[in-house]
C-alpha cells in the first residue's frame, strides 16, 4: 500500500491561476514532511518542510503547505503560478524516530501562457 | 563547498553485466541512501545506511547490492540479477536524527546518474 498518496499525476493550468496539490500520509504518530520540486533537466530542491510548530509552512518561489494532522495531510498551494512552475512535485513524510524519507509518486504540473 | 557527487552522470550497461554506481558525499553526515526514480512512480528506496559498516534494505532491493566501508562514500551495484535497471538513480544524505525531538535534519540529494540497458 502507498505510504505517501499525491491525488494527482498531471496537472494543468494556465498562467496566473490558483494551485493545490494533494498529500495524504498513512502514519500515525510524529511525521516530518516534505515538498520537493524537479525542474525539466535540474536536480530535486527542496521547496519547504514541516517539523513542528505553526502547521501553514512557507517555502520559496511563493509556495505554502498547510498541515493538517487529523486528515494526514499535507497540501502545497500557490495562489498565482508562473510558466517557470512547470514542473514535477514531489510529497515526502519521515515517520518521526525513523530517519527514512518515503516519497509520493509525483504530480507533473504544467503551467501554460 | 559541501555536497554530494554521483558519477558518472549517464551510464550504458549491457544485460547480463554488473555495473557499480557512485555517490561520494563531504558533508559529514551519517546517513546515506540511493533512491530510484521511474516516471510516475515517484523515487523508490532501495538502499539506506545510518552508520559505517551497516545498511538496510528499502522497498526495491532485489537486484541491487551496496557497502558503506567509509563515511563518505555508498556505492550502488545493479546487478544482473534487476530485471528492468533502466532508471534514473539519486543517492542522498542526512544527518542522524535529532536527539532530542526525534526530527530529520533535511536531506542532500546528488545530481542523479542514468542508468541505460542496452
Amino acid at each position: 500500500a502507498q505510504s505517501v498518496s499525491q491525488h494527482n499525476h498531471h496537472v494543468i493550468l494556465s498562467e496566473a491561476a490558483s494551485l493545490e496539490l494533494g498529500c495524504n500520509y498513512s502514519y500515525g504518530g510524529t511525521v516530518n514532511l516534505f515538498w520537493y520540486v524537479q525542474y525539466p533537466g535540474q536536480h530535486l530542491q527542496l521547496l519547504l518542510k514541516y517539523f513542528s510548530g505553526d502547521p501553514l509552512v512557507k517555502g520559496i518561489k511563493g509556495f505554502e503547505a498547510e498541515f493538517i494532522k487529523s486528515k494526514f495531510s499535507f497540501n502545497l498551494r500557490k495562489p498565482s503560478v508562473q510558466w517557470s512552475d512547470t514542473a514535477e512535485y514531489f510529497c515526502a513524510v519521515i515517520r518521526g524516530g525513523y530517519n527514512k524519507l518515503i516519497f509520493g509518486a509525483g504530480t507533473r504540473l504544467a503551467v501554460h501562457p | 563547498d559541501g555536497g554530494i557527487t554521483q558519477s558518472p552522470k549517464y551510464l550504458f550497461r549491457k544485460e547480463g553485466q554488473n555495473v557499480t554506481l557512485s555517490c561520494e558525499q563531504n558533508l559529514n553526515h551519517d546517513a546515506m541512501y540511493w533512491y530510484r526514480q521511474d516516471p510516475g512512480q515517484g523515487l523508490r528506496l532501495i538502499y539506506y545506511s545510518q552508520i559505517v559498516n551497516d545498511f538496510q534494505k528499502g522497498d526495491i532491493a532485489e537486484g541491487y547490492s551496496v557497502s558503506r566501508e567509509k563515511k563518505e562514500s555508498f556505492p550502488l551495484t545493479v546487478t544482473s540479477a534487476q530485471k528492468n535497471p533502466t532508471a534514473f538513480y539519486l543517492c542522498a544524505s542526512t544527518r542522524s536524527l535529532d536527539g532530542r525531538t526525534g526530527s530529520n535534519y533535511g536531506y542532500t540529494f546528488g545530481s542523479g546518474t542514468r542508468l541505460t540497458v542496452v
